[in-house]
């Protein structure tokens, strides 16, 4: 079966731009979180959806925005991009809504802000 | 203060050596993650714990929810294990993930 895919891989992107992310879970997951994770540091949580709904969502600006399809596919959009958006996107899907499934993660896509 | 603490932050180690990370949370907890990220960032679950000790292969994870800690051990390292190793937690009251900055392993031949 395949894992958690993640697309693009890499992007590269300037100032004011906007950018979607995609994100296909592991077939028979339903909730799809995403993750932001700049150089050094550890994963900061962004949205989790469960059933195609916004289950939780983190500190971050409104620029930041996402959506799960009924195919539990799901996509990360920015807006007005900025420099410190630089990082690794992570998405990862678990079979159920509240964390008592382990996560499995995507690869990430590696935003660069110019 | 962070509310996931790791220690080292950074681990040398040579081939066969004992290795022990550890990690501490200021919240309360449904269940503690320990994750292991490759160089490029693929991340791998390795396990999750919501109490006592579990064991896979060289890897064994154990917490203590009374003194709010947990560590990830590897016995007879291999360079292979090199990589960063990120406790999480989720929060018993948001159900967010929370995240440690991580341990980098460099394990040498």
């Amino acid at each position: 079966d395949a894992g958690v895919t993640q697309s693009p891989t890499h992007l590269i992107k300037t100032r004011g731009q906007h950018v979607t992310l995609r994100c296909s879970p592991i077939s028979g997951h339903k909730s799809v979180s995403w993750y932001q994770q700049v150089l050094g540091q550890g994963p900061q949580f962004i949205f989790q959806y469960y059933e195609k709904e916004e289950r939780g969502r983190g500190n971050f600006p409104d620029r930041f925005s996402a959506r799960q399809f009924p195919n539990y596919s799901s996509e990360l959009n920015v807006n007005a991009l900025l420099l410190g958006d630089s990082a690794l996107y992570l998405c990862a899907s678990s079979l159920d809504e509240v964390g008592y499934q382990p996560q499995h993660f995507g690869d990430g896509t590696r935003l660069s802000i110019l | 203060k962070n509310e996931v603490e790791q220690s080292p932050q950074n681990l040398t180690a040579q081939e066969g050596e004992f290795i022990t990370i550890n990690c501490s949370y200021s919240v309360g907890i449904s269940a503690l993650h320990w994750l292991q990220q490759h160089p490029g960032g693929g991340i791998v679950s390795l396990f999750m714990l919501s109490s006592g000790k579990k064991k896979h292969g060289r890897l064994i994870a154990t917490i203590n929810i009374q003194e709010k800690h947990s560590s990830l051990h590897i016995t007879a390292s291999h360079p292979r294990d090199s990589a960063v190793y990120i406790c999480a937690v989720r929060s018993g009251s948001t159900d967010k993930l929370i995240f440690g900055t991580g341990t980098r392993l460099q394990v040498f031949p």
